[in-house]
């Protein structure tokens, strides 16, 4: 199994709406991690966690809150977001953190905030 | 201004034909690049990974090349195919423990039958 799986792939929510994203995978990667990505734009990383622990924070607003309930799982708590966070949210996975450790990405959930 | 530039930013070919994609960066610690493709509305998928002592990888019809002297690469894509059309990512991974990588803004390939 060398899939990352995302769901949902497509997320419409309000302003005041509170939702998740989630991510899984079982090929026994240790780091997963969470990017945006908006249309024509490179992915832009937001969170990294590592053996289930927090070790990146991009900066990213608390209106974003991630969680890595255990190593196969990463979720995306959405909450009081604004239209500008439309985008489409990637999830990835890698053996380590280290250099040279292949990322594997699932296929997205594209949200959109109205 | 990006530090891994990547051009051109849109390319359209006739099926059939070759095509090369520049990748040129100026990011450091370098410790490896690596080449994604990425179907619209899809996650990235990586095609080659090359460290600093190699220079060319193939995967293929895709063939990349390195010259870590002028910090540059190329992604060459032979006898195209439609569903090559996608965006074509240049990502240089830092050599640091936290394994940040840098990310070009893509060149889109169409292919046209």
């Amino acid at each position: 199994d060398t899939e990352v799986t995302q769901t949902p792939k497509h997320l419409v929510m309000g302003m005041t709406n509170k939702k998740s994203l989630k991510c899984e995978q079982h090929m026994g990667h240790r780091a997963m991690y969470w990017y945006k990505q908006k249309a024509k734009k490179p992915p832009e990383l937001m969170f990294v966690y590592s053996y289930e622990k927090l070790s990146i924070n991009e900066s990213v607003p608390s209106r974003f809150s991630p969680e890595c309930p255990n190593s196969s799982l990463l979720n995306l708590h959405l909450h009081a977001l604004q239209p500008e966070d439309s985008a489409l949210y990637l999830c990835a996975s890698s053996r380590g953190q280290g250099p040279r450790t292949e990322a594997f990405f699932g296929q997205g959930t594209r949200l959109t905030v109205v | 201004k990006n530090q891994v530039e990547q051009s051109p930013q849109s390319l359209i070919i006739l099926e059939g034909k070759n095509c090369t994609l520049q990748c040129n960066y100026t990011v450091s610690p370098f410790s490896n690049l690596r080449w994604y493709k990425q179907d619209t509305g899809r996650g990235p998928v990586s095609l080659t990974i090359m460290t600093f002592s190699e220079n060319t990888k193939s995967n293929g019809r895709y063939t990349a090349t390195l010259d870590a002297d002028t910090k540059q690469s190329s992604l060459h894509i032979t006898a195209s195919q439609l569903s090559d059309s996608a965006s074509y990512i240049c990502v240089v991974e830092l050599n640091t423990n936290a394994g940040k990588s840098t990310f070009g803004d893509g060149t889109t390939l169409t292919v046209k039958p």
